[in-house]
């Protein structure tokens, strides 16, 4: 079964760094997600992408994230200056079309000290 | 944007009971309705979803149904096993790439 692959498996970072979390989406798939969860929370929606553009963001997606599907394969999610609340596992995500369900990778979990 | 509630947080059922599962959601144009499963330190992974068209899905042991008056959805898990355990979220999308989620359920089966 097709999945979707995220790099790495766990970072840890010092507080103020960049961090570029990665992914690969299944490979006919076209919508792309990037979505986060702290430790024991729910999961919470960040950016969606669709036809090389971010389609949706959320609130929690500041001008400290960024996203890019910069070679046909792989979609990135970028921090620019991390802080100790980014600590969390993120999740990227890809579905075929619209409102179908959403295949998940298996997280980065990110802690930031 | 869109705003979902889900409801308990925790429940604790004997194996062979059912379990039901239920989430209110704000944005009347949500049409799209899935349910993930997510065990301990895992990805969550879709179990089932339901779109506006329909009240009514069921796979199995696991059913869905939708009040798109109420805007209220729920999950029932019937003749619930051990394996079973894990924490539930539900979700809602309108026609856009914004799905929200639920504060989860972890359900737990007591065999």
């Amino acid at each position: 079964e097709p999945e979707v692959t995220q790099t790495p498996s766990h970072q840890v970072t010092q507080m103020g760094q960049e961090v570029i979390l990665r992914c690969v989406p299944i490979s006919n798939h076209l919508y792309f997600y990037w979505y986060r969860q702290i430790l024991g929370q729910k999961v919470e929606f960040l950016v969606s992408f669709y036809n090389n553009e971010i389609s949706e963001k959320s609130e929690i997606f500041d001008d400290q994230f960024s996203v890019e599907r910069p070679d046909g394969s792989n979609f990135t999610l970028k921090i620019r200056s991390t802080k100790l609340e980014d600590s969390a596992m993120y999740f990227c995500a890809s579905s075929v079309q619209l409102h179908y369900g959403y295949t998940f990778g298996s997280g980065t979990r990110l802690t930031v000290v | 944007g869109e705003n979902v509630e889900q409801h308990p947080s925790t429940l604790s059922v004997q194996e062979g009971d059912s379990a039901v599962i239920k989430c209110t959601y704000s944005d009347s144009a949500s049409n799209y309705f899935p349910w993930y499963k997510q065990e301990l330190g895992k990805r969550p992974q879709l179990i089932i979803d339901i779109r506006s068209n329909v009240g009514e899905k069921k796979d199995q042991r696991i059913a869905v149904t939708l009040n798109k008056t109420a805007k209220h959805f729920s999950l029932h898990i019937t003749e619930t096993q051990p394996e079973d355990s894990a924490v539930y979220f539900c979700a809602a999308s309108a026609n856009n790439n914004d799905m929200r989620f639920g504060a989860g359920t972890r359900l737990t089966v007591k065999p």
